[in-house]
């Protein structure tokens, strides 16, 4: 069974560098995409993006300037990069598979347990 | 942009009766749709994709419909733990744009 562990530096100052890693254990990462969600105190889910087992990404327009999503598949791991944070960056940050046999089929089975970023003076 | 639009923002019910949860899309994408439970301090759990395929280890007393513009979630009788926030998922662009409701919070009344 596929299981994500995810981690990275919890507190962050503005215009520093957000630095978060999904580790994928029980399955490969070939065949599926893996994405990053996030999710501001007490709100809704954003899609940031994802990426392939070969590096092929995808980004959220919104935020495809700051966002660099990388995978080692020689690890079984995909991180995620945010540069020049803000406060308004300040989410809880999931990693999951995609699943997407089809154009606009497309849907996330497996996710992590989520780490809080704070972005604060 | 497409937009998706969960109704009603909150629902209260209590345990044993049915809910209903909608999501509009503002165009017709695709007939693709996934639905997702949070619940309190956890990460968003995969209940529904293809509109109306239940995930694996769902329940059956979960259902999703539609196709279109409108979809819903069903929950036929309503356990302690299925008191949640709930969100619909659409793949609505191309390139790939992800979006997701703005949540359906399911409350104890």
């Amino acid at each position: 069974q596929v299981q994500l562990q995810q981690w990275g530096a919890g507190l962050l100052k503005p215009s520093e560098t957000l630095s978060l890693t999904c580790d994928v254990s029980g399955g490969s990462l070939s065949g599926y995409y893996w994405s990053w969600i996030r999710q501001p105190p007490g709100k809704g889910l954003e899609w940031i993006g994802e990426i392939n087992h070969r590096g092929s990404t995808n980004y959220n327009p919104s935020l495809k300037s700051r966002v660099t999503i990388s995978v080692d598949t020689s690890k079984n791991q995909f991180s995620l990069r945010v540069s020049s944070v803000i406060a308004a960056d300040t989410a809880i940050y999931y990693c999951a598979r995609v699943v997407w046999p089809t154009r606009y089929n497309y849907y996330m089975d497996v996710w992590g347990k989520g780490t809080t970023v704070t972005v604060s003076s | 942009e497409i937009v998706l639009t969960q109704s009603p923002a909150t629902l209260s019910l209590s345990p044993g009766e049915r809910a209903t949860l909608s999501c509009r899309t503002s165009q017709t994408v695709s007939s693709y749709l996934a639905w997702y439970q949070q619940r309190p301090g956890q990460a968003p759990r995969l209940l529904i994709y293809d509109a109306s395929n239940r995930a694996t280890g769902i329940p059956a007393r979960f259902s999703g419909g539609g196709s279109g513009t409108v979809f819903t979630l069903t929950i036929s009788s309503l356990e302690p733990e299925d008191f949640a926030v709930y969100y619909c998922q659409q793949q609505t662009n191309w390139p790939p744009r992800i979006t997701f409701g703005q949540g359906t919070r399911l409350e104890i009344k």
